[in-house]
């Protein structure tokens, strides 16, 4: 089954402790993004990745880290949380060989207290 | 960079009735915009999409219309049904060479009263 797979679903942490949210799909999709849903303010795209090894900021990427070593994995690295981060966080991906279409994993709700 | 407006940020309609987003957008360069839907708790979905060579696009009871002249484009849903609520995202981006994020407009939350 097509997925895309998101870790931690629900996560509450403390200012500061470093945290890492996983991304992984069995798509072979090349595109691959994170966005942040506050509300109000809509999907904002934090980092991006065309390929393995190749990312780049989105819209809102202050306080993120993310890396791209392998097709499949697209973790979001908060090396120093604030709370300024508590937000819903989507994992997508996409290729371009036949659509633009983006998939969304199921989200990971983040609480920084 | 890209920049979407999307209005109204609210909208209720009877059951039945048609409803009408509207999206604007500032590049002149973007050439893919899509329609995402999420239901409460749900992640965002594609539901309809467009490229800037071609003017309009239907599936059934929605359609989206683009003014690249204007720089807008719009959803339309007609004989809206209850399963219609929902939030609605539209989205503009540069596709291709040199391709740009897929910038979202803050939404549209869609109310249909039954």
């Amino acid at each position: 089954e097509a997925q895309v797979t998101q870790n931690p679903r629900y996560l509450i942490t403390v200012t500061g402790k470093k945290l890492t949210v996983t991304c992984s799909q069995n798509m072979n999709h090349e595109y691959m993004s994170w966005y942040r849903q506050d509300p109000g303010l809509g999907l904002r795209q934090i980092y991006y990745s065309m390929n393995v090894e190749v990312t780049d900021k989105g819209d809102v990427p202050e306080g993120y880290k993310v890396s791209r070593k392998e097709k499949r994995n697209f973790p979001l690295i908060l090396e120093s949380p604030s709370p300024n981060q508590t937000s819903l966080y989507f994992c997508a991906t996409g290729t371009s060989a036949r659509s633009y279409e983006q998939y969304f994993g199921p989200g990971t709700r983040l609480t920084v207290t | 960079g890209e920049n979407v407006e999307q209005h109204p940020s609210t909208l209720s309609v009877q059951e039945g009735d048609s409803a009408v987003i509207k999206c604007t957008y500032s590049d002149s360069a973007s050439n893919y915009f899509p329609w995402y839907k999420q239901e409460l708790g749900k992640r965002p979905q594609l539901i309809i999409d467009i490229r800037s060579n071609v003017g309009e696009k239907k599936d059934q009871r929605i359609a989206v219309t683009l003014n690249k002249t204007a720089k807008h484009f719009s959803l339309h849903i007609t004989e809206t049904q209850p399963e219609d609520s929902a939030v609605y995202f539209c989205a503009a981006s540069l596709f291709g060479s040199g391709n740009t994020p897929l910038v979202f407009g803050k939404g549209t939350r869609l109310s249909v009263i039954a």
